[in-house]
């Protein structure tokens, strides 16, 4: 079974600041990976995946993430932090059922609050 | 497009009954995938249903049960109901393998 690593649950970054969010993942197959973000009182919104096509992955909001094999990372980053992206991230890999064909169970990391302060 | 919508957004109940969720997936959508939420737990996966027939299933007790209508519509009941079933119980719809979730609201539930 596929799982994630998700590095610090709570991240505080100034306003402006560079956002590095980190993901690792264990896979014995390529994985199918993904970013998420959840406001208050909400449900996940799609930042970015990652499908094998490329290894630098650009998102919504600025956010972009490197799928790096060696290390079995997939790193979260955007450049400046904006007050609007307070939220909890998680990333996730799709964890193939190969008897049923299915891929519709995702494996999430435990989450990373980000605070942004002014 | 529409997106995924659930309902009811708020349920309280209390233990020992039973609830029923629902869930509409994008149009065009066969895959649907429940979570539960919880802040000790995390998301964790209940199961998925892909043209009417369940997948995947997670390592939750047979009290949790899903079906999946023709139309993709897809519903979860949780019959006795306990204390430590409160939670945001997320629905997601794809188009299966590689694509995206696309996620719901969610449903809290509050058992009392």
């Amino acid at each position: 079974a596929q799982s994630v690593t998700q590095l610090g649950s709570h991240v505080s970054v100034s306003e402006g600041a560079l956002v590095l969010l980190r993901c690792n993942y264990s896979s014995s197959v390529p994985p199918y990976l993904f970013w998420y973000v959840q406001y208050p009182n909400q449900g996940l919104q799609l930042l970015l995946k990652y499908t094998s096509a490329a290894t630098l992955v650009k998102g919504i909001n600025g956010f972009e993430a490197e799928f790096k094999k060696s290390e079995t990372s997939f790193h979260l980053t955007k450049p400046s932090a904006h007050m609007s992206d307070a939220a909890e991230y998680f990333c996730a890999v799709s964890d193939q059922d190969v008897t049923t064909d299915s891929w519709g169970k995702l494996q999430f990391g435990a989450g990373t609050q980000v605070v942004v302060t002014p | 497009k529409a997106g995924v919508t659930q309902t009811p957004r708020y349920l309280i109940k209390t233990r020992g009954q039973q609830v029923t969720l629902s869930c509409s997936p994008i149009s065009g959508h066969r895959s649907v995938s429940w979570y539960q939420q919880t802040p000790g737990q995390g998301l964790q996966f209940l199961f998925e249903y892909f043209s009417e027939t369940q997948r995947n299933k997670g390592n939750f007790p047979g009290r949790f049960s899903g079906r999946q209508f023709s139309n993709s519509r897809s519903e979860m009941n949780v019959s006795t109901l306990e204390l430590g079933d409160s939670a945001l119980y997320l629905c997601a719809s794809s188009l299966g393998r590689e694509n995206e979730q696309f996620f719901g609201p969610g449903t809290r539930l509050t058992v009392l």
